[in-house]
């Protein structure tokens, strides 16, 4: 079953921080956040396992709540660069991985 | 290092046509899978296989057929195309098992059905 993402679209000034959210209704192995570009294939950003969690980017961080099946990720002070949709991945341990439907995040210099 | 390779880019086929979107990887990775993107709708998931020989179903399997007769290729087969597998497929692979395993994406590649 597709995680669910929210927002589903944000606007922010240049400098400013964002929180995406991540939740679904299976237990999960690890979640996965990818960022993509309008044309272009998802980037990785950063994986987070059971147990723990990996940090991909100085101002990219994210968290991961097993227990609620919930992950969110953070943009800290926000550049025209990090324009794009961001996809939520989450797996179970059959190693399926279902995307959520995204979150388009504008940034306005 | 190539990656994952897909072709075609971009293909046009008419309503009942058939083909095959390939899909190859050089990272010895045992995880492959084709996804289709659709507009406001993220990624939805095809086929996946976990290594040679094996193949399962995802979200979306219904027209589509594949096969993984080696670690590195798994053509996706559409055998009778219809406009609603109009879509930007992408195929990606990575390894199983413990720890942090990464999904690797192809460029996609963009198909219409007319």
């Amino acid at each position: 079953q597709q995680p669910v993402q929210s927002p589903q679209a944000v606007i922010l000034r240049e400098g400013e921080d964002a929180v995406i959210n991540c939740s679904s209704s299976k237990a999960l192995y690890s979640v996965h956040w990818y960022r993509q570009k309008h044309g272009e294939a998802p980037v990785f950003l950063m994986i987070l396992l059971k147990g723990g969690e990996q940090k991909g980017h100085d101002k990219i961080s994210a968290s991961f709540n097993e227990k609620k099946q919930q992950s969110s990720l953070y943009l800290t002070a926000s550049q025209l660069s990090y324009s794009g949709t961001y996809f939520c991945g989450t797996e179970d341990s059959n190693y399926q991985l279902i995307w959520g439907a995204g979150t388009k995040l504008i940034i306005k210099p | 290092n190539a990656g994952v390779t897909q072709t075609p880019k971009f293909q046009v086929l008419k309503t009942g046509q058939s083909m095959t979107l390939q899909c190859a990887q050089d990272m010895n990775h045992e995880y492959m899978s084709w996804y289709r993107q659709d507009p406001g709708m993220g990624l939805r998931l095809i086929h996946y296989s976990v290594g040679a020989g094996i193949t399962d179903q995802g979200e979306v399997p219904n027209g589509y057929n594949v096969s993984r007769s080696t670690t590195e290729d798994f053509p996706l087969r559409l055998l009778s195309a219809a406009p609603s597998q109009t879509s930007v497929y992408f195929c990606a692979s990575r390894r199983t098992g413990e720890g942090a395993n990464v999904l690797t994406f192809g460029a996609g590649s963009r198909l219409t059905v007319l």
